[in-house]
C-alpha cells in the first residue's frame, strides 16, 4: 500500500498570507497526485490533478508542485474563501488520501 | 452538467450488508471508458478511499476493505452500486461516490447501529 502523509495537520493564517501545505508518499507516485479542497458537510472539491495542474474555474492563487514522492499545495495569498482542509491524494497505484490540512484563521 | 446522487438506507444493522447506489445524470457513463469511486469520511475524520470501479466492469479495492467490498456497475442504468459485508459501527461514516476525480455526490450518512 501507498501511504500519504501531509504536514502540517492544521495551519493558522490569515488573509493574504502565503499558504504551503506539503504532501509525501511512502514510494514514487510520479505526478499522480490530486489536491482537494473540502468544507464541512460538502464533498470534497477537485483543485489540482496531474501534481501541478489547475482545475477549470478554479483560481489561480492555489498552485501544486512536485513529483515523486514530494508534493506541495501553495496558496498564494489566502481569502476568505479558503478557510478549509484539504486533502492531497495519489492515483497511481489504487488510491489513497492523505490525512488532510485544516486551515483555520489566525 | 455531470451530477451524482447517492441513494440507500441511512441506517443498516450490525453485521448485516450495507447497499448503496450512485445514480449519474448530465451525461452516459458507458459513453467512455471512466472509473467510479467510492470514498467515506467517519464524523470529524479524513477521507477513506474504498475502491473504484471501471466502466469495463473491472473493480480495485482498498486493501483493508478488500474482504468485504464489491462493487458493480449497470450502465443501463447510468448507475453503480457498493456493497460492504459485515458492516460494524466502525462503518458508520458519510458515503460519497465519485466519477473520475472531479465529480462527487453530495454524500449519504449511513449509520450502523442497531
Amino acid at each position: 500500500d501507498i501511504q500519504m502523509t501531509q504536514s502540517p495537520s492544521t495551519l493558522s493564517a490569515s488573509v493574504g498570507d502565503r499558504v504551503t501545505i506539503t504532501c509525501r508518499a511512502s514510494q514514487s507516485i510520479s505526478s499522480y497526485l490530486a489536491w482537494y479542497q473540502q468544507k464541512p458537510g460538502k464533498a470534497p472539491k477537485l483543485l489540482i490533478s496531474k501534481a501541478s495542474s489547475l482545475e477549470s474555474g478554479v483560481p489561480s492563487r492555489f498552485s501544486g508542485s512536485g513529483s515523486g514522492t514530494e508534493f506541495t499545495l501553495t496558496i498564494s495569498s489566502l481569502q476568505p474563501d479558503d478557510f478549509a482542509t484539504y486533502y492531497c491524494q495519489q492515483y497511481y497505484s489504487y488510491s489513497t488520501f492523505g490525512p488532510g490540512t485544516k486551515v483555520d484563521i489566525k | 452538467q455531470v451530477q451524482l446522487q447517492e441513494s440507500g438506507p441511512g441506517l443498516v444493522k450490525p453485521s448485516q450488508t450495507l447497499s448503496l447506489t450512485c445514480t449519474v445524470s448530465g451525461g452516459s457513463i458507458s459513453s467512455g471508458n471512466y472509473y467510479f469511486s467510492w470514498v467515506r469520511q467517519p464524523a470529524g475524520k479524513g477521507l477513506e478511499w474504498i475502491g473504484r470501479i471501471y466502466t469495463s466492469g473491472t473493480p480495485n479495492y482498498s486493501p483493508s476493505l478488500r474482504s468485504r467490498v464489491s462493487m458493480s456497475v449497470d450502465t443501463s442504468k447510468n448507475q453503480f452500486s457498493l456493497k460492504l459485508s459485515s458492516v460494524t459501527a466502525a462503518d458508520t461514516a458519510v458515503y460519497y461516490c465519485g466519477l473520475g476525480l472531479g465529480y462527487w455526490g453530495q454524500g449519504i450518512l449511513v449509520t450502523v447501529s442497531s
